[in-house]
């Protein structure tokens, strides 16, 4: 079975400073790992996508993730953080079934707030 | 359309009626997926269409839940006798395939509010 773990349920940077969001993951098979933000009253938007390529990411707004196997992580960050980055951010895991692939398994979020 | 429209954007109603909630995928989208998200939680998976068909419908939490897609475009999801726990708002999105293939285009949801 696959999931995935959001560490930190609320972060809170200081505009300018490095951010992190720290995500694990569980699963049988070579994993395909997501990150999607949230902002208020917008739809889910895609940050990044990890689908056993390059292990570092680079996504949207200059985030980026690192697929680290042995510590089953795929933590988010970002060198800089900007106020308009407040927002819900989700690690996500697609499920498998017996190697096909099905829907999408989403992490319960990490709320980011920047101060200025 | 140029995005995945959820209709309504919110829905209040009262413990015991019937909800249809509609989503309008992007067009030429075969896969279109209904998700719930409740306060303070990510999203949890309910249906998933391939097409007309429901590829998956483990997530539907019981029968009181139904979704269609009779001609492999827009999706209605139906809630019968609702309740007070069914409040949430319900996140439609679609792909051009599979998930695997491509990644989802999510609506902005519709938040349903039951009294």
């Amino acid at each position: 079975a696959q999931s995935v773990t959001q560490l930190d349920s609320h972060v809170s940077v200081s505009e300018g400073t490095p951010v992190l969001l720290r995500c694990n993951y569980s699963s049988s098979y070579s994993p395909s790992l997501f990150w999607y933000v949230q902002h208020p009253n917008k739809g889910l938007q895609l940050l990044l996508k990890y689908t056993s390529a390059a292990t570092l990411v680079k996504g949207i707004n200059g985030f980026e993730a690192e697929f680290k196997k042995s510590e089953t992580s795929f933590h988010l960050t970002k060198p800089s953080a900007h106020m308009s980055d407040a927002a819900e951010y989700f690690c996500v895991v697609i499920r498998n079934y017996g190697g096909s692939q099905g829907n999408l398994i989403f992490g319960k979020g990490t709320k980011l707030s920047v101060k200025p | 359309g140029a995005g995945v429209s959820q209709t309504p954007s919110n829905k209040v109603t009262e413990k015991g009626k019937y909800v249809e909630l509609r989503c309008d995928p992007i067009s030429g989208h075969t896969a279109l997926y209904w998700y719930r998200q409740s306060l303070g939680q990510g999203p949890e998976f309910l249906i998933y269409f391939q097409g007309t068909g429901a590829a998956d419908d483990s997530g539907l939490p019981n029968d009181r839940f139904f979704a269609v897609r009779p001609e492999g475009s827009v999706s209605t999801l139906k809630i019968q006798r609702t309740e007070r726990g069914d409040s949430a708002v319900y996140l439609c999105a679609s792909s051009l395939t599979g998930v695997g293939a491509n990644v989802l285009t999510f609506g902005a949801g519709s938040r349903l509010t039951v009294l």
